[in-house]
């Protein structure tokens, strides 16, 4: 298909567990973000790549979440040491242009991480 | 800080009008999207406002008012595929989107 495709579409992980989650984004795409959200909550920025450059890793709640997109297309969020604190669904969006164009974002299926 | 405002939760009828209102508090503003969410799935685009006034759609329109850091969404003609969470989320002066909690919107025969 066209749009943004995720894998696993639900993890279950035990505490302590190292986890990867994968992003591909739409063709073509500059942008790429990956949103951790709660339950009944909007989605909270982790981090953002234009290309394969990672421009703001300001989201990222600690040391164990580390996200890369070394050839500029698929993306992965990994998290170490996986804490119960962690679960939520894990989105993720491209866009076309690259910061400083207001541009709409096409948001992945998300995965569903649950740390037991 | 930055802040988002939405209501939590509506209920209106299939059939009528619903207003979804949304406050923002932001460092800078590029302007302010909304997004409808189904329960399970990503969040997919309905508009997007950076002038102030009104923006329609089809069934759905947008309205922004900068000055008073206020905009929102109206549905028209209620569909029961409309309920869903409807997420207002405004780009700040980094060019990152700042999201609102969502307001989960329930149609009633």
């Amino acid at each position: 298909g066209a749009g943004v495709s995720q894998s696993p579409r639900y993890k279950v992980a035990k505490r302590g567990q190292d986890v990867a989650l994968r992003c591909d984004p739409i063709s073509g795409h500059v942008s790429l973000f990956w949103y951790q959200q709660a339950l009944g909550q909007g989605p909270e920025f982790l981090t953002y790549f234009q290309n394969e450059a990672q421009l703001d890793k300001s989201g990222l709640p600690s040391d164990r979440f580390f996200a890369e997109r070394p050839e500029g297309s698929v993306s992965t969020l990994k998290i170490q040491r996986t804490q119960q604190e962690d679960s939520a669904v894990y989105l993720c969006a491209s866009s076309l242009k690259g910061t400083g164009v207001p541009h709409e974002q096409f948001f992945g299926p998300g995965t569903r991480l649950t740390v037991l | 800080g930055q802040n988002i405002d939405q209501p939590t939760e509506m209920t209106a009828t299939e059939g009528a009008i619903v207003q979804i209102n949304c406050t923002y508090q932001t460092s800078g503003f590029n302007g302010l999207f909304w997004y409808q969410q189904h329960a399970g799935e990503a969040p997919t685009f309905l508009s997007y406002n950076v002038l102030d006034g009104l923006e329609e759609k089809g069934r759905f329109s947008s309205f922004l008012s900068r000055s008073k850091g206020y905009s929102y969404l109206l549905l028209k003609e209620l569909q029961m595929k409309d309920s869903a969470s409807y997420l207002c989320a405004v780009l700040d002066s980094n060019y990152q989107l700042i999201w609102g909690a969502g307001t989960k919107l329930i149609i009633k025969p």
